[in-house]
């Protein structure tokens, strides 16, 4: 079944400490990845998309994320996490054809301690 | 306005009773998009417009549910007989283009409307 995986449902990290979080996929093909932050009561922004080329694809903020065909991953990264990092971050997919909608995981809610 | 705007922000129904929730998308924006986003879990798909045509509804959850987009710019997401499953975040997003995928057109979120339902 196409599903978009994120199996870490919260993650805790020290102020300055390094983060990844991880996203898998199961689609037909390798479709559009997307990584987005929704802060409480603010809309999806998104942090950064791959479609093509190279796999490590830089964002805003600092993120990055890196694709990995052979893994079907997609994982979210960051050097030094700062506390207004805190939010929840979904990993989402676009399929090449069909649907024009996005597809999303469930989630990763990040806790970022002093 | 500088991005999408949603209203109500907040919305508590009876069970039974109707609800309208609006979306403005960003100015000249020719997709729309709604989701529903239950707790804890990540937005779902509902339905899709291109300008005023609604092109895709199939993950509206039932027929209590309907949307439209008139005049091809504001959309209104109705849901009849609200039910308490209904309760969740119901997101709007734009995109600029029409005629490309997904991934080739950046979706811009509305802070969403959360509905209770009691």
């Amino acid at each position: 079944a196409q599903s978009v995986t994120q199996p870490d449902i919260h993650i805790t990290v020290s102020e300055g400490a390094s983060l990844e979080l991880r996203c898998n996929y199961s689609y037909g093909a390798t479709p559009y990845l997307f990584w987005y932050v929704q802060s409480p009561g603010q809309g999806l922004q998104l942090l950064l998309k791959y479609f093509s080329g190279d796999t490590l694809v830089q964002g805003i903020k600092g993120f990055e994320a890196e694709f990995k065909r052979s893994q079907s991953s997609f994982n979210l990264r960051k050097p030094s996490v700062h506390w207004s990092d805190a939010a929840e971050y979904f990993c989402a997919v676009g399929l090449l054809t069909g649907a024009n909608n996005l597809f999303f995981g469930t989630g990763t809610r990040l806790t970022v301690i002093p | 306005g500088a991005g999408v705007s949603q209203s109500p922000r907040y919305k508590v129904a009876k069970r039974g009773q109707d609800v309208a929730l609006r979306c403005d998308p960003i100015s000249g924006h020719v997709s729309l998009f709604w989701y529903q986003q239950a707790l804890g879990q990540g937005p779902e798909f509902l339905t899709y417009f291109q300008n005023e045509a609604q092109l895709d509804k199939s993950g509206l959850p039932s027929d209590r549910f309907f949307a439209e987009r008139p005049e091809g710019s504001v959309s209104t997401l109705k849901i009849q007989r609200t039910q308490q499953e209904d309760s969740a975040v119901y997101l709007c997003a734009s995109s600029l283009n029409m005629r490309v995928r997904a991934g080739d057109n950046e979706q811009f979120f509305g802070p969403g409307t959360r509905l209770t339902v009691l």
